[in-house]
C-alpha cells in the first residue's frame, strides 16, 4: 500500500530552537495534514492543507503542501518544552473515503 | 477535548475472546473512522463509516468488524483475540458529506488501549 517516509524518527533540541520535519511519498496525494500525538492521547490536528504550493501557518507551526503533491513539511519556530511529543504527517490520496495514510511520526524531545 | 469519545479506556482480556469498543463522534459529524496504533505498524487505517454505511475499508482483518448505528456512534467488535491484536484502537470522525477532501480532517478520541494475555 502507499507509505508515508517521515523524518528525521527523532529530534533532541534545546528550548528557542526552531525545528522542521518532513513527509515524503512516491504516491500523490490530495491533502496533508500534520498531527501531534501526547502520551495516553489521541492525535490531535493541528494544520490541514489542501493545495498544491499551499502555506499555512498555526501558530508557532507552519506546513506547506509540497509542488509536486508527493510531499510536506512542518516547521515550529522557538520551541517550547509543551511542543513535546510525536508529530505525524497524514495524508490522503482519493476523494471517495478520505482514510489517512500515516508517516511513521517523527518524536521531537525538547530541553529547557 | 476532540469531541470524540471513546469507550472503555482501557480492556484486558484473555486470547481467543471478543470484545466491543465504543464510539460516538463529535456532535454533527457523519463519518466515523477506526484506527489501530501498534509500535511495529504505526497508525493504521481499519475501517470508515459514512451515516451508517460502509465507506472505505482497509487493513481489518476478518476476525474484526464495525457498525455503525442510527445515532452515528459506532462500535468495532474483535473476536478470537491474539496477543498481536495488542493495541491502541482509535476511532475518529469527519464531518461534511464523505464525499469532498474536506472530510479529510479527522478529529479522534483518545483511544481503547487493548491488551490482550
Amino acid at each position: 500500500g502507499q507509505q508515508l517516509n517521515q523524518s528525521p524518527q527523532s529530534m533532541f533540541i534545546q528550548e528557542g530552537e526552531d525545528v522542521s520535519m518532513n513527509c515524503t511519498s512516491s504516491s500523490i496525494f490530495n491533502t496533508w495534514l500534520w498531527y501531534k500525538q501526547e502520551p495516553g492521547e489521541g492525535p490531535v490536528l493541528l494544520i490541514a492543507l489542501y493545495k498544491a504550493g499551499e502555506l499555512t501557518s498555526n501558530g508557532r507551526l507552519t506546513a506547506q503542501f509540497g509542488i509536486t503533491r508527493k510531499d510536506s513539511f512542518l516547521n515550529i519556530s522557538a520551541s517550547i518544552p509543551s511542543d513535546v511529543g510525536i508529530y505525524f504527517c497524514a495524508g490522503t490520496i482519493n476523494n471517495a473515503g478520505n482514510m489517512l495514510t500515516f508517516g511513521g511520526g517523527t518524536r521531537l524531545m525538547v530541553k529547557p | 477535548d476532540s469531541g470524540v469519545t471513546q469507550t472503555p479506556k482501557h480492556l484486558i482480556t484473555a486470547t481467543g475472546q471478543r470484545v466491543t469498543l465504543r464510539c460516538s463522534p463529535r456532535s454533527g459529524d457523519l463519518s466515523v473512522y477506526w484506527y489501530q496504533q501498534s509500535l511495529d505498524q504505526g497508525l493504521q487505517f481499519l475501517i470508515q463509516y459514512y451515516n451508517g454505511e460502509e465507506r472505505a475499508k482497509g487493513n481489518i482483518l476478518e476476525r474484526f468488524s464495525a457498525q455503525q448505528f442510527p445515532d452515528l456512534h459506532s462500535e468495532l467488535n474483535l473476536s478470537s483475540l491474539e496477543l498481536g491484536d495488542s493495541a491502541l484502537y482509535f476511532c475518529a470522525s469527519s464531518v461534511r458529506t464523505g464525499k469532498s477532501h474536506w472530510d479529510a480532517e479527522a478529529f479522534f478520541g483518545q483511544g481503547t488501549r487493548l491488551t490482550v494475555v
